[in-house]
């Protein structure tokens, strides 16, 4: 089975800091990774899918990029409203979410 | 707009059933393949169940194969999650989620309100 280690599992930033994200998979997982946003309280929402693809109407802050097994999230200057719980999850196999991160103001 | 309203959560004991409902509109159901997915409480994300669109396909988490039962019906536009032999760590929001393709591909949007489905005695 394959296994996906998100980190890190929670992260402080100040606004303004470019942040990052990484996902493992434990076997190559060709482009088949998302990364979805919850924040507290709401509905998960999809941010990026196949690796680095923008979802429509989703700021171009948002990033990700990698290949095979390592894959990244970036948000390039984080805002206010970006404070949530990030997860990648991975559809090569059976659909598998990571731990999540969660990101909070400094 | 899509939109995907979840029903049937509540409070069941231990060893109990329940059936989960999500009424789809805005998008042609019997078109797009569907999933459950679970979130205990403070905890992350756990796929649960998935569906072709014809529901020919269906996948589950090793976690409730066995119990758990996912269906559709395309006349009524409506996703169901059978749930047996309930346990303690079933205890979540469940929601319902569109996916991209027809089959379960595995890309998950939009996602519906979720239900809470307890278990305990």
């Amino acid at each position: 089975d394959i296994q996906l280690t998100q980190s890190p599992s929670s992260l402080s930033a100040s606004v303004g800091d470019r942040v990052t994200i990484t996902c493992q998979a434990s076997q190559d997982i060709p482009n088949y990774l998302n990364w979805y946003q919850q924040k507290q309280g709401k509905v998960p929402k999809l941010l990026i899918y196949d690796v680095s693809n923008l979802e429509t109407g989703v700021p171009s802050r948002f990033s990700g990029s990698g290949s095979g097994t390592d894959f990244t999230f970036t948000i390039s200057s984080l805002q206010p409203e970006d404070i949530a719980t990030y997860y990648c999850q991975q559809y090569d196999n059976l659909p598998l979410f990571g731990q999540g991160t969660k990101l909070e103001i400094k | 707009e899509v939109q995907l309203l979840e029903s049937g959560g509540g409070l069941v004991q231990p060893g109990g059933s329940l059936r989960l409902s999500c009424a789809a509109s805005g998008f042609t159901f019997s078109s797009y393949a569907m999933t459950w997915v679970r979130q205990g409480p403070g905890k992350g994300l756990e796929w649960v169940s998935g569906i072709s669109r014809t529901g020919g396909s269906r996948y589950y988490a090793d976690s409730v194969k066995g119990r758990f039962t996912i269906s559709r019906d395309n006349s009524k536009n409506t996703l169901y999650l059978q749930m047996n032999s309930l346990r303690a760590e079933d205890t979540a929001v469940y929601y319902c989620a569109k996916d991209r393709g027809i089959l379960v591909r595995g890309v998950f949007d939009p996602w519906g309100q979720g239900t809470l489905v307890t278990v305990s005695s």
